[in-house]
């Protein structure tokens, strides 16, 4: 089965920098690779997502990129706020019914912007 | 457009017991999702539902069943609790056309003591 794997476990950074958070995946037939952020006692929120026919995909100060050859793909944040703090969670599926769409969720990143 | 929504948000129950947790899709979604988050850990794949069908499991014992219904909701049985079952139980749902694309409800504290 699938095996996801996530780096950092925690990142500190402050305010304005930017954040990157790294992840590797084992199953090629993975082609699904969203972001989830979880606020503290919150339910994790779709905040942007790839699918395997792109490498880069941005959304205002978010960004991911995919390199599908060597199995990773990453979330980039620029201009961090505090408003950023969270666990973020990367995840891969597949896309196709029949292999069924469980998705397959990396540890998480604790992320903390120091104002 | 309403959100997945659970019930109970907490529930407290003892060691042997059964708990039923129970999942609203968002409307228009057919297939509903069950994880489990315990503390300190991630997202654990707990069970798939689609058109009232069980499609896949997770490695975990059968006494975690469910079921989906005619109006796609769903629920969660988890038999003869466990103290390790202790943990946030997450729903989520999907739209027909993007089944990959998973929504997720404000979760089930299960506390088992």
């Amino acid at each position: 089965g699938e095996n996801v794997e996530q780096h950092p476990s925690t990142l500190s950074v402050q305010e304005g920098d930017s954040a990157v958070i790294k992840c590797t995946y084992s199953d090629s037939a993975s082609n699904y690779f969203p972001w989830y952020k979880q606020e503290l006692g919150k339910r994790p929120q779709l905040i942007i997502d790839i699918r395997s026919n792109v490498g880069e995909k941005k959304d205002q100060r978010i960004a991911v990129t995919l390199n599908k050859t060597a199995k990773h793909f990453s979330l980039h944040i620029t201009e961090t706020q505090p408003e950023d703090s969270a666990v973020y969670f990367c995840a891969a599926s597949p896309t196709t019914n029949n292999a069924g769409n469980m998705l397959t969720f990396g540890g998480g990143t604790r992320l903390m912007v120091k104002p | 457009e309403a959100g997945v929504t659970q019930s109970p948000t907490h529930l407290i129950k003892t060691r042997g017991q059964q708990a039923t947790l129970r999942c609203s899709p968002i409307s228009g979604h057919t297939s509903v999702y069950w994880y489990q988050q315990a503390l300190g850990l991630g997202l654990q794949f707990l069970l798939w539902y689609d058109e009232g069908e069980e499609r896949n499991r997770g490695n975990f014992p059968p006494r975690f069943s469910g079921r989906q219904f005619p109006n796609y909701s769903s629920e969660l049985n988890v038999n003869a609790l466990e103290l390790e079952d202790s943990a946030l139980y997450l729903c989520a749902s999907s739209p027909i056309d993007r089944p990959y694309e998973q929504y997720f409800g404000p979760g089930t504290r299960l506390t088992v003591t």
